[in-house]
């Protein structure tokens, strides 16, 4: 089974700061990767879809970048709405047990 | 619109069992993989289990496997999970999501809360 790790776990960061997360696969998933943003009590949001594909209405301040087995989230400049919890995703077909990184909460 | 509303949620005994249950709407049932993920109390999110469009193929995290069955209606336009033997483990928001090559649609989720 691919194991996805994220790091870092916590991250303290300022409005306005640029703020990079990484998740790595321990196997190729290609370019299947997704990111969600999840605020308290709140369904998770995607944000980036096939590693770096910004999905409808998500600000341009994301991005995502990266293939097989190495990912980064880039937050361009840190709003003050971005304070959440980010999971990494992979969704390879080919390795159908989807499993999430453990999660990095942007905190200030 | 795509929705995905979960239902079957509740507090349940260790030992005992428990359906839930996802109807969508607004897209192609039947076209689409389908999943189910959990989220434990200030845990992460983690995937349970997943269904192909045609029900052929299922697949599940270790921690369930033999315990927990995923299953889908597509004339119906629903998923399914059957949870056998339940554990205090399993208290979690649990969210069906459709699956496709960009990412998940997730649904509101259901609470399933284990314990005596």
């Amino acid at each position: 089974d691919i194991q996805m790790t994220q790091s870092p776990s916590t991250l303290s960061a300022s409005v306005g700061d640029r703020v990079t997360i990484t998740c790595r696969a321990s196997q190729s998933i290609s370019h299947w990767l997704a990111w969600y943003q999840q605020k308290p009590g709140k369904v998770p949001r995607l944000l980036i879809y096939k590693a770096s594909y910004l999905d409808n209405g998500v600000p341009s301040r994301f991005s995502g970048s990266g293939s097989e087995t190495e990912f980064t989230l880039t937050i361009s400049s840190l709003q003050p709405e971005d304070f959440a919890t980010y999971y990494c995703q992979q969704y390879d077909s080919s390795s159908p047990k989807w499993t999430f990184g453990q999660g990095t909460k942007v905190e200030i | 619109e795509v929705q995905l509303v979960e239902a079957g949620g509740g507090l349940v005994q260790p030992g005992e069992s428990l359906r839930l249950s996802c109807l969508g709407s607004g897209f192609t049932f039947s076209a689409y993989w389908m999943t189910w993920v959990r989220q434990a109390p200030g845990k992460g999110l983690e995937w349970v289990a997943n269904i192909k469009p045609d029900g052929s193929e299922n697949y599940y995290v270790d921690s369930v496997k033999g315990r927990f069955r995923i299953s889908r209606d597509n004339a119906k336009k629903s998923l399914y999970l059957q949870m056998n033997n339940v554990q205090g483990a399993d208290t979690a928001v649990y969210y069906c999501a459709r699956v496709s090559v960009a990412g998940l649609v997730w649904g509101q989720g259901a609470l399933v809360t284990v314990s005596s």
